[in-house]
């Protein structure tokens, strides 16, 4: 088993839809949760940034822990084709760079 | 992306040839990572550094060898490539003075190893 699976996609949704993308993970010491953004030809970005379990909200973006059931979460409101990405979630048991286990990335089309 | 920047972004070689690809960043942090993606895999460490004379090994590093000439410099080297080398390589930074290991990353460089 993977330490961190995630669905790859693709995944079409028509603009202005709600996007849920998900993340499981095995390892219960993991307590740093982030998600990247990838656009085709380009190094990932950090978007969404959270410690422990609970909610946390940016503009359009939600991430969501839940850490007993070792799932992670990230919905994108009123979805635009400038969502359009690959999105990979990342996590790690410290807050150190080098520990970050990076799940494969779901890719996620938005079509206008 | 242009705080972090990789070169070649693109570059085709064949089985047993040595290789460098150099990674910049104007962004002064100390950290320095090199990851490679593949498709279904993720992104895996293959080595990183603190500062100019550290340097750790990640989860892959077999095959590969770094060097870290200065602060804002970190390259990374096959000695030998071979096919399943293949891979999108990306460089990334982070600062050790901020409370989140933030990482930011370069655009990447397609090596293809035939």
């Amino acid at each position: 088993q993977k330490e961190v699976e995630q669905d790859p996609g693709p995944l079409s949704v028509p603009e202005g839809a709600i996007v849920s993308l998900n993340c499981t993970y095995s390892n219960s010491a993991f307590q740093y949760f982030m998600w990247y953004r990838q656009y085709s030809r380009k190094g990932p970005e950090l978007l969404m940034y959270t410690y422990s379990s609970g909610n946390k909200e940016d503009g359009r973006f939600t991430a969501q822990v839940d850490k007993s059931s070792k799932y992670i979460s990230l919905f994108i409101r009123d979805s635009q084709p400038s969502d359009s990405a690959t999105y990979l979630c990342a996590m790690s048991a410290g807050n150190y760079g080098q520990n970050f286990v990076f799940g494969p990335g779901t890719r996620l089309s938005v079509l206008p | 992306d242009a705080d972090v920047t990789q070169t070649p972004r693109n570059r085709i070689t064949k089985t047993g040839k040595r290789i460098m690809l150099e990674c910049s960043q104007t962004k002064g942090h100390d950290r320095m990572y090199w990851y490679r993606q593949d498709p279904g895999l993720g992104l895996r460490l293959i080595y990183y550094s603190f500062d100019v004379k550290d340097i750790n090994k990640g989860e892959i590093s077999d095959g590969y060898s770094v060097s870290r000439q200065a602060q804002a410099k970190f390259s990374l080297s096959l000695e030998s490539a071979i096919p399943n080398q293949t891979a999108l390589y990306f460089c990334a930074t982070s600062d050790a003075g901020q409370i989140t290991d933030t990482q930011y990353f370069g655009p990447g460089t397609r090596l293809t190893v035939l």
